[in-house]
């Protein structure tokens, strides 16, 4: 199976501030075939399901604002908030589906406002 | 728009069964696979089980492989996850998702607690 390991485990950034998350694949998620990374990003708060942020490593979903940016390729990819928001604090979740099942989660990263 | 909604969840004793239901609306349902993906309490996302759109091809996570099965009716937009010999470590919410560009919508979940 394919282990996704992010880092840091949390964050604490100051409103405003830019917000880096980390996740690397142990093989690459990048399909020859296609060409594209199978990888999300979801966002999670108390309370909710996870929502998907992005997919194919940096495709924003319709409503996301576009202070998610999501880049990377093969298998280290990274979550950029450009500006945070209250709003913002929740768990963050890398996500590959590459092939067939399963299909597995990074540990998660706790964001919260310094 | 999008709906999946999960049910049957509850408290169950080790040993015990369930058969949780995801009902689906808004989209074709026929034409999709669907995930279920669990949540211990406190914890991260581990992934479960998928059922192909047409049921021809389904997959588990190792921890519930013989386990739990998934099956799916389209004729009422629902895909079901029977779990047997249940254990104090599949307390969870369970949630499904519709596969789309990885798991593009999710329901709000059902709580399995397994406890004696």
């Amino acid at each position: 199976d394919i282990v996704m390991t992010q880092s840091p485990d949390s964050l604490a950034v100051s409103l405003g501030e830019r917000a880096t998350i980390n996740c690397k694949s142990s093989q690459s998620v990048l399909s020859r075939s296609d060409n594209r990374n199978y990888l999300a990003w979801y966002q999670q708060k108390p309370g909710q399901p996870p929502k998907k942020l992005i997919s194919w490593a940096s495709t924003r979903e319709n409503g996301v604002p576009d202070r998610f940016t999501g880049s990377g390729s093969g298998t280290d990819f990274t979550l950029t908030i450009s500006s945070l928001e209250a709003e913002d604090v929740a768990v963050y979740y890398c996500h590959q589906y590459y092939s067939t099942p399963p299909h597995t989660f990074g540990q998660g990263t706790k964001l919260e406002i310094k | 728009q999008v709906q999946l909604v999960e049910s049957g969840g509850g408290v169950v004793q080790p040993g015990g069964s369930l058969r949780l239901s995801c009902a689906a609306s808004g989209f074709i349902f026929s034409s999709y696979g669907i995930y279920w993906v669990r949540q211990a309490p406190g914890k991260g996302l581990e992934w479960v089980a998928y059922i192909r759109y047409d049921g021809s091809n389904k997959y588990y996570g190792d921890s519930v492989k013989g386990r739990f099965t998934i099956s799916r009716d389209n004729s009422k937009n629902t895909v079901y996850l029977q779990m047997n010999s249940l254990r104090t470590e599949d307390t969870a919410m369970y949630y499904c998702a519709k596969d789309e560009s990885g798991y593009s919508n999710w329901g709000q979940g059902t709580l399995v607690t397994v406890s004696s």
